[in-house]
């Protein structure tokens, strides 16, 4: 099972909602990844987690906050976002942090 | 900077053609990905490389790690509709840093 899933497929709030996206992976992955992707480019990292660990913030502002509640789940929990946040935002997952990575289907969020 | 280039941005070809996706590098790296991705859904993973000189291949697609491990190359031979995606090079620098180094990405359209 390669499989990282991510919930939910499509978000649509406006710019003083709180909302949580989700990451699910069950394949034993020590490593877990936030990216935020824009049409036609590469993914840009946001957050790594190791071990549950916050390992690496790539100057994230704070209205996206990361948590790690076990080792499968990996949340990103969202507030007073911009309409420039607008996005597909991507969960992947890698045996360690310097290993190949599974990518999920990704969320696309849309900000108001 | 950008550590990793690929080349070309934007292919735009007909069905049947064979064609060749570059990412280049100074840098060593210990193992390099290539994804495709389709709009609106996350990269899938086509391979991993990791040996210098080392050739994979997955049906039409051929991939090559170069010899000092600071490229690589994704041949698609008669290329079909079903190709068509942004697809990404991705590489782990030898140096220990711990994250995906992306490429920006190749854009393939081929056209019935």
């Amino acid at each position: 099972d390669t499989e990282v899933t991510q919930t939910p497929k499509h978000l649509v709030m406006g710019m003083t909602n709180k909302k949580s996206l989700k990451c699910e992976q069950h394949m034993g992955h020590r490593a877990m990844y936030w990216y935020k992707q824009k049409a036609k480019k590469p993914p840009e990292l946001m957050f790594v987690y190791s071990y549950e660990k916050l390992s690496i913030n790539e100057s994230v502002p704070s209205r996206f906050s990361p948590e790690c509640p076990n080792s499968s789940l990996l949340n990103l929990h969202l507030h007073a976002l911009q309409p420039e946040d607008s996005a597909l935002y991507l969960c992947a997952s890698s045996p360690g942090t310097e290993e190949t990575q599974y990518f999920g289907p990704g969320t696309r969020l849309l900000v108001l | 900077t950008q550590l990793l280039e690929q080349s070309p941005q934007f292919l735009s070809i007909q069905e049947g053609e064979n064609l060749t996706v570059y990412c280049n590098s100074s840098s060593v790296f210990s193992s390099l990905q290539w994804y495709r991705q389709e709009p609106g859904e996350g990269p899938v993973l086509l391979v991993t490389v990791v040996t210098g000189g080392e050739v994979k291949k997955l049906k039409r697609l051929t991939f090559q790690f170069g010899d000092a491990r600071k490229d690589s190359s994704l041949h698609i031979t008669a290329a079909q509709p079903g190709d068509t995606g942004l697809y990404l090079c991705a590489g782990a620098l030898d140096s220990g840093y711990s994250t995906l180094t992306f490429g920006k990405g190749t854009m393939l359209l081929v056209s019935p």
